[in-house]
């Protein structure tokens, strides 16, 4: 079946340490997004991609980074200058623009600093 | 900037009742999509439905509807004859029009399902 594959669905990251998470489609999407979920804040945008070797900064982009070198992967990397990395990570992806859609979303990365 | 407003962080309804989550937003687009996205305990994101703006018709998924107000920017999701496993949070999103994917999300309403 086709969908989205995160991992790992749980991560513990030490302070000054970067860590990165996976997301993996099989869809054949285009598009492919990276959110952070906050309690009462709902998603805020990271970073996306529309092509490979690609991408453009969200709203919080600040303290992460990413690279789009096949069009399946969409890696997010959570640096040490992410001052408040605790979150739920979720990855997302589309079809191209000219279809009316919305995203296909992975289960999640629960990302906690200890 | 579009913004996306869920003034309602947490409702309730009686199993088998009637329950409207309210949506508004902001944008100076005419072209434009909306969505309603259910994300369960298990946390796993599903769309629930959508809108197109240039559509004077409401959509309707099964017990699932919406009231487009495109007027007054409002997009309110009706959940008709509410189970159990309708319980989740729900988040309102806007979409520009074609050719831009970037979706912006509501903070989310968190729905309760009384038995």
């Amino acid at each position: 079946d086709g969908g989205i594959t995160q991992s790992p669905k749980y991560l513990f990251r030490k302070e000054g340490q970067n860590v990165t998470l996976s997301c993996e489609q099989n869809l054949n999407h285009d598009a492919m997004y990276w959110y952070r979920q906050d309690p009462g804040q709902g998603l805020r945008l990271i970073y996306y991609s529309q092509i490979v070797n690609d991408f453009q900064k969200g709203d919080i982009a600040e303290g992460y980074s990413v690279s789009r070198e096949k069009k399946e992967s969409f890696p997010l990397t959570v640096t040490s200058a992410q001052k408040n990395p605790t979150a739920f990570y979720l990855c997302a992806s589309s079809m191209g623009g000219q279809v009316m859609g919305g995203y296909t979303f992975g289960s999640g990365t629960r990302l906690t600093v200890v | 900037a579009q913004t996306v407003t869920q003034s309602q962080p947490e409702m309730s309804v009686q199993e088998a009742e009637t329950v409207t989550l309210s949506c508004t937003y902001d944008t100076s687009e005419s072209d434009y999509y909306l969505f309603w996205y259910k994300q369960p305990p298990s946390r796993q994101m599903i769309l629930v439905i959508r809108q197109e703006a240039y559509k004077q018709q409401n959509a309707t998924e099964n017990r699932f509807s919406v009231n487009f107000q495109k007027a007054a920017k409002s997009f309110s999701l009706k959940i008709s004859d509410s189970q159990l496993g309708d319980a989740a949070m729900y988040f309102c999103a806007y979409r520009r029009g074609r050719g831009y994917q970037k979706v912006t999300f509501g903070t989310g309403t968190k729905l309760q399902v009384i038995p």
